[in-house]
């Protein structure tokens, strides 16, 4: 089974900052089968990118996804006080099985 | 419009078994590569994929409680329904029901969430 770790556990930043978020796969992931999700409290998930790289449906450009193989990233180049949350990447393994990271929980510093 | 909405029992005794309603619109079930799953996520704590069902009534499970669970569809209410056996305290956690991307690899449209508490 593929675990993925995110880090850092939580990233304390100010709006305005720039936050890198990271996704580390246990095994080579295609990047077509990662996702990024962001969630709120008491909110569910909400997909953020798909395929890596692809930005969901009315997603503001200033996320973005990058990565192959084991290390993936997301970026969120100006941070917006609504963009403070809890992140989570998935990724998907035929078979099938879907499997998420633990979470990386983005706080106001 | 897609929505999804979970519905179920918020209390459930320990050793008895859990269903859970997905009621669902915007989308049918019946349509060539349409799926959906249910995901928990205890509190505090990450997402736990736990099975998925196809418009051609393919299932899939999770690998960790593959044995406890059953995904169900009635294509003509829009609903799918999980039932879970055995519930046990550490099965507290909010459910989700969410619409798989045409693709297969990632949810697009999810529940809000139905929280069930296991407790004698």
């Amino acid at each position: 089974e593929i675990v993925l770790t995110q880090s850092p556990g939580t990233l304390s930043l100010s709006p305005g900052e720039r936050a890198t978020l990271s996704c580390r796969a246990s095994q080579s992931v295609t990047s077509s089968y990662l996702a990024w999700y962001q969630q709120k409290p008491g909110q569910a998930p909400r997909l953020l990118i798909y395929g890596a790289s692809s930005r969901a449906t009315g997603i503001p450009d200033r996320f973005s996804g990058s990565g192959s193989g084991t290390d993936f990233t997301l970026t969120i180049s100006r941070l917006e006080p609504e963009d403070f949350a809890v992140y989570y990447c998935q990724q998907y393994v035929t078979s099938p099985g879907y499997t998420f990271g633990q979470g990386t929980k983005l706080e106001i510093k | 419009q897609v929505t999804l909405r979970e519905s179920g029992p918020a209390l459930v005794k320990p050793t008895q078994t859990l269903t859970l309603t997905c009621t669902f619109s915007g989308f049918s079930l019946s349509t060539s590569g349409m799926c959906v799953s249910w995901i928990r996520q205890p509190p505090g704590k990450a997402l736990e994929w736990l099975a998925r069902i196809d418009w051609d009534n393919d299932k899939y499970y999770g690998t960790s409680l593959k044995t406890r669970l059953t995904i169900s569809k009635d294509t003509s209410k829009n609903q799918v329904v999980l039932t879970m056996t055995s519930m046990d305290p550490v099965d507290t956690a909010t459910y989700y029901c969410a619409r798989v991307s045409g693709s297969r690899y990632h949810f697009d449209y999810w529940g809000q969430g139905t929280l069930v508490t296991v407790s004698s």
